[in-house]
Order: C-alpha cells, then structure tokens, then sequence
C-alpha cells in the first residue's frame, strides 16, 4: 500500500462547481502535509498547507483528519484556470512522500 | 529574483551510460531534495542533503543513484549504468529550513529517457 493515496481521477467539473480531493495516508508518524498543485509539464508548486484546524485561503479550503488520516481539498466555484494534478503531500523528518496526484478539468 | 534551475532540461542517453544531472538551488536554502516523477506513479524522494553534509543523506538508498553538492547550492544527481526503467522526470527541490517537510521550491525537471 502506498503511504500517500489519492484518486487519481480525473474530475471533470463545469466552471463554477465546488470539487473535493481526498487523500489518505498510512504512516501515523507524518506530521506536515501540504497541497501543492502541478500544471501540465510544469513543477510542482505549493498550494497551501494543511492544519487539523483547517486552513482557508480564498476559494481554497484544506482540511486535516489526523483520526481518520486522510486530507481534504475543496475548491469552490471552480475556474477554467484550476485545471491541474493537485498533488499531496505527507512527511515528517526528511522524509517527504507525494500522492500520485489527482487530475482536475474544469469546463466551460 | 531566480528560482530553482536545472540543466540539461532534456537528456537522451543509451542504456548502460551514466548521466548527471545539475540543479542550482535557491541561494541560502539549506536543504535540496531530489525526486523522479513518472507518469501514473507521481514523485518518489531519491536523495537529499543539508548544507553542512559533505556526502547526502539518501532518503532511499540506492547504489546507481548519487548526488554531491561541490556548492552549497549546486547539486548534481548522478545516476550510473542507467537502465530503461531510469525514463523519467527528474526533479530538484529547495527549502529555507533544515529538516521537516516544508514548503519545497522546485526546478523545471530534467526529462531523461533511456533507449
């Protein structure tokens, strides 16, 4: 089983919808996680981070479930321009695990 | 200002050479991580350091993968006997602090293929 799991999708939403991402992860010890977001052929780049309190930041919402170990990622009123893998990421130390991503189109 | 560079941005070699790949680092960051991303299979952690190492500290060991840094911020990732499996982006990421996950800045990658 891989320490960090996501759907990989893909997603296909009309603009303008609201789309969740879940990923769970398997080691108990990860203590950060981090949504980073990955365009077609380009580097990975953060998003945002992730807290058990949450974490907003305007149409973005991440959430953490430490009990249930999984993350979330809610993205409301979606634009052509969020179309992307959204990638997430666990670890603690130096150890940094990636999710295989999860693939979004947003249609108009 | 610059960010994470990465040379050669694309990187043919036969099967059984060694290639190295070059990233230079975001001045004054003290950790650089090195990932191979395939397609279906996202990124995997091959290797990274701290500034005041003089050799890395894998994060997955692996005998033909390799990374010096002869600058605190130029690493080379050195792969050796490359094999068909090798085919991947190859991507380096930098971070401020040392030690825990923390916001990563990453290169443009390296595509390698290996025929």
């Amino acid at each position: 089983r891989k320490e960090v799991e996501q759907d990989p999708g893909p997603f296909n939403v009309p603009e303008g919808a609201t789309v969740a991402f879940n990923c769970t992860y398997s080691n108990s010890a990860s203590q950060s996680f981090f949504w980073y977001r990955q365009d077609c052929r380009k580097e990975p780049k953060l998003l945002m981070s992730v807290y058990s309190s949450g974490n907003e930041d305007g149409r973005f919402t991440a959430q953490l479930n430490r009990a249930s170990q999984y993350i979330s990622l809610l993205i409301r009123d979606s634009k052509l321009s969020d179309s992307a893998t959204y990638l997430c990421v666990g670890g603690g130390g130096f150890k940094t695990i990636f999710g295989a991503g999860t693939r979004l189109f947003v249609k108009a | 200002g610059a960010g994470v560079s990465q040379s050669p941005r694309y990187k043919v070699a036969k099967r059984g050479r060694d290639v190295a790949l070059r990233c230079d680092s975001i001045s004054g960051h003290v950790t650089l991580y090195w990932y191979r991303q395939t397609l279906g299979q996202g990124s995997e952690v091959l290797t990274y350091s701290q500034s005041d190492a003089q050799r890395d500290k894998s994060g997955r060991p692996s005998g033909r993968f390799s990374a010096e840094r002869p600058e605190r911020s130029v690493s080379t990732l050195k792969i050796q006997r490359t094999e068909q499996g090798d085919s991947a982006v190859y991507l380096c990421a930098s971070s401020l602090v040392a030690g825990g996950p923390c916001e990563q800045f990453f290169g443009p990658g390296t595509r390698l293929t290996v025929l």
